[in-house]
């Protein structure tokens, strides 16, 4: 089975550094996904993390521990427009399993 | 290339009509998949093809759902008799597989359904 845990809700301030985390237990694993939604649209893709380590790309990181079996996003220099839902997904062999995904709210 | 595409945006519909949702995959992808997301639910995967085969349809709430992929660019989900129950925003994603690891899914803009 796929068990799939993130906080509910966050809230943080805008120009601060907020850490989203994800833990997993799942029959398969090859990879997670994070990915970025706003309210009334579809998911877009932030990051897939494969191997264990900090991956960054810009103002977004992420990090995977696959022994733990635990990730997370970590946003910095936030901006009242990365007020949106994140999800975690664990990938096994090209199917997804999402997390519930956390309300991000960012506030001036 | 215009992403995913899905049809329709919006649609209601009365308790027992049949309902069809679109959806053509980008170009090249050998991966379809078809998700409801509720608030209650979350994001659920429903069923996913490579190749135009379905591969995964544990996820398919009841017989009243089914699917198709008729070839490369094109795939219905449809939704027959439908129930209020079965309202919700329904997405379709499609991705390319590569060797060793799995691509990124993009995703459609959804269709939200409102069965009345």
């Amino acid at each position: 089975g796929q068990n799939i845990d993130q906080p509910t809700e966050m809230t943080a301030t805008e120009g601060a550094i907020v850490q989203i985390n994800c833990t997993y237990q799942t029959s398969g694993f090859n990879g997670l996904f994070w990915y970025q939604q706003h309210a009334g649209e579809a998911p877009t893709f932030l990051s897939y993390n494969v191997l264990d380590g900090l991956e960054e790309k810009g103002r977004f990181s992420s990090f995977l521990s696959r022994s733990k079996g635990y990730s997370y996003l970590l946003l910095k220099e936030l901006q009242m427009k990365d007020s949106a839902s994140y999800l975690c997904a664990v990938d096994n062999a090209g199917k997804s399993t999402f997390g519930d995904g956390t309300t991000l709210t960012v506030k001036p | 290339d215009a992403g995913v595409i899905q049809s329709p945006r919006h649609e209601v519909t009365e308790m027992g009509q049949e309902v069809t949702l679109r959806c053509k995959p980008i170009s090249g992808h050998d991966y379809l998949f078809w998700y409801r997301q509720t608030m209650m639910r979350g994001l659920e995967l429903l069923i996913y093809f490579n190749n135009n085969v379905p591969i995964d349809d544990s996820g398919m709430p009841e017989d009243r759902f089914s699917a198709k992929m008729p070839n490369a660019s094109f795939s219905t989900l449809k939704i027959q008799p439908s129930e209020p129950r079965d309202s919700a925003v329904y997405f379709c994603a499609s991705s390319l597989i590569r060797t060793g690891r799995s691509d990124t899914q993009y995703f459609g803009p959804g269709t939200r359904l409102t069965v009345l």
